[in-house]
């Protein structure tokens, strides 16, 4: 796990506070990834970058923004978030072309 | 499109016996299969990756999956099971078709092992 580290490990947060989420690789990789887990759903990725340029952006609400300010670093900047975003938030990294993800410990997130 | 069904959302064993974990893919091309582990509160831990090297594949802790090409399966499976197997696994298939890597994951199923 020290591959890739994620703070903070747990974080409650009311529905109008600003918060965010750090992500660090330690692996020389150039894409990241986050990626919302909740109960009773499987994962769902939300974005990637690759090269510090955002290749994807699933549908996320514009709730969710995340930076990418070099290979090493991501972030998930949240504001205004509902009860529903309460879930396991993980970063994952990968050196393309392959296409093995190494993944972070995550942070449990819990909106009041 | 690339996806994966794992058909059991629960496994139960007793230490000591065999565990099975069961998964379909599908997928319109050569894929790259993975199974990856999830401990309580922890993040994701890669167990083993399939690239078409050889059928069979080892992984860590004692398990391996075997990628069947005519039944689109790729089953988890390790003879005997420890205490410290409870948790929930994945099965994971790469997608590449948008010019960048993509893991598309299984609903996950959920080992517990009885002492």
């Amino acid at each position: 796990e020290t591959g890739v580290t994620q703070t903070p490990r747990h974080l409650v947060m009311g529905m109008t506070n600003k918060k965010s989420l750090k992500c660090e690789q330690h692996l020389g990789h150039n894409a990241m990834y986050w990626y919302k887990q909740s109960a009773k759903k499987p994962l769902e990725l939300m974005f990637v970058y690759s090269l510090e340029e955002r290749v994807e952006n699933n549908s996320v609400p514009s709730r969710f923004s995340p930076e990418c300010p070099n290979s090493s670093h991501l972030f998930l900047h949240l504001h205004t978030l509902q009860p529903e975003d309460s879930a396991l938030y993980l970063c994952a990294s990968s050196q393309p072309p392959g296409d093995t993800q190494y993944f972070g410990p995550g942070t449990r997130l819990t909106v009041l | 499109a690339q996806s994966v069904t794992q058909l059991d959302s629960h496994v139960s064993v007793s230490e000591g016996t065999p565990v099975l974990l069961r998964c379909n893919y599908s997928s319109s091309y050569s894929p790259s299969l993975f199974w990856y582990v999830q401990h309580p509160n922890k993040g994701l831990q890669l167990l083993l990756k399939y690239t078409s090297a050889a059928t069979l594949v080892k992984g860590i802790n004692g398990f391996e999956a075997e990628f069947k090409k005519s039944e689109t399966s790729f089953h988890l499976t390790k003879p005997s099971a420890h205490m410290s197997d409870a948790a929930e696994y994945f099965c994971v298939v790469s997608d590449n078709s948008g010019g960048y890597n993509k893991l598309i994951f299984g609903a996950g199923t959920r080992l517990a092992v009885h002492p």
